[in-house]
């Protein structure tokens, strides 16, 4: 089945805690991208990785960190969390070409700082 | 700066029609529409990428007017499986997407 995996799905957490969302994809996809929705804010971009070792920020990137090195994972980092990071995160995936660039997203990281 | 979509929220009959909108203020290149049904993760509808562009996916259609910089989604004959929220996005550049914040949309028996 295809999918978008990340784990945990749920996690509270204390603040300065270095902590890791893994997220996988099983369909091949080059591009990745990471999400956090806030009620009132919608989904707004972390980061996104159009290939193996090539990221980029996005709209919110400060305070994480990304890695691509293999095609399938692309785990967020949070070096030092805060309370203002307290969020639900999404992961994502696409192909980079063709007319639909359909992004399928993972069922959701809910993070609490305290 | 965020797509802004209206309403914000819209609450329905089953069987009634709803219209929601995306404008923004910078040009729209191609516009992409999700429904994110309550503690589930968005799913794709369609991607419009030419001005006056419309498709249709089932009883939800949608246009593209590249010069107003708006996209608006049609939903005929709701459902009770078409409540959730709906987001328009686009691309600010090569695959940086924004999203719009959201409309809630409930439909009713």
């Amino acid at each position: 089945e295809a999918q978008v995996t990340q784990n945990p799905r749920y996690l509270i957490t204390v603040t300065g805690k270095k902590l890791t969302v893994t997220c996988s994809q099983n369909m091949n996809h080059e591009y990745m991208s990471w999400y956090r929705q806030d009620p009132g804010l919608g989904l707004r971009q972390i980061y996104y990785s159009m290939n193996v070792e090539v990221t980029d920020k996005g709209d919110v990137p400060e305070g994480y960190k990304v890695s691509r090195k293999e095609k399938r994972n692309f785990p967020l980092i949070l070096e030092s969390p805060s309370p203002n990071q307290t969020s639900l995160y999404f992961c994502a995936s696409s192909w980079l070409a063709g007319e639909s660039n359909e992004q399928y997203f993972g069922p959701g990281t809910r993070l609490t700082v305290t | 700066q965020q797509p802004v979509q209206s309403p914000q929220a819209v609450i329905l009959r089953e069987g009634e029609d709803a219209v929601i909108n995306c404008s923004s203020s910078k040009a729209l290149y191609s516009v992409h529409w999700y429904r994110q049904k309550h503690g589930e993760a968005p799913v794709f509808l369609m991607i419009l990428l030419k001005g006056g562009e419309q498709k249709g996916h089932e009883k939800i259609s949608a246009s593209f007017n590249e010069k107003k910089q708006q996209s608006s989604l049609y939903l005929t004959a709701s459902q009770l499986s078409y409540s959730g929220t709906y987001f328009c996005g686009t691309e600010r550049g090569t695959y940086k997407y924004i999203f719009g914040t959201g409309t809630r949309l409930k439909v009713l028996a």
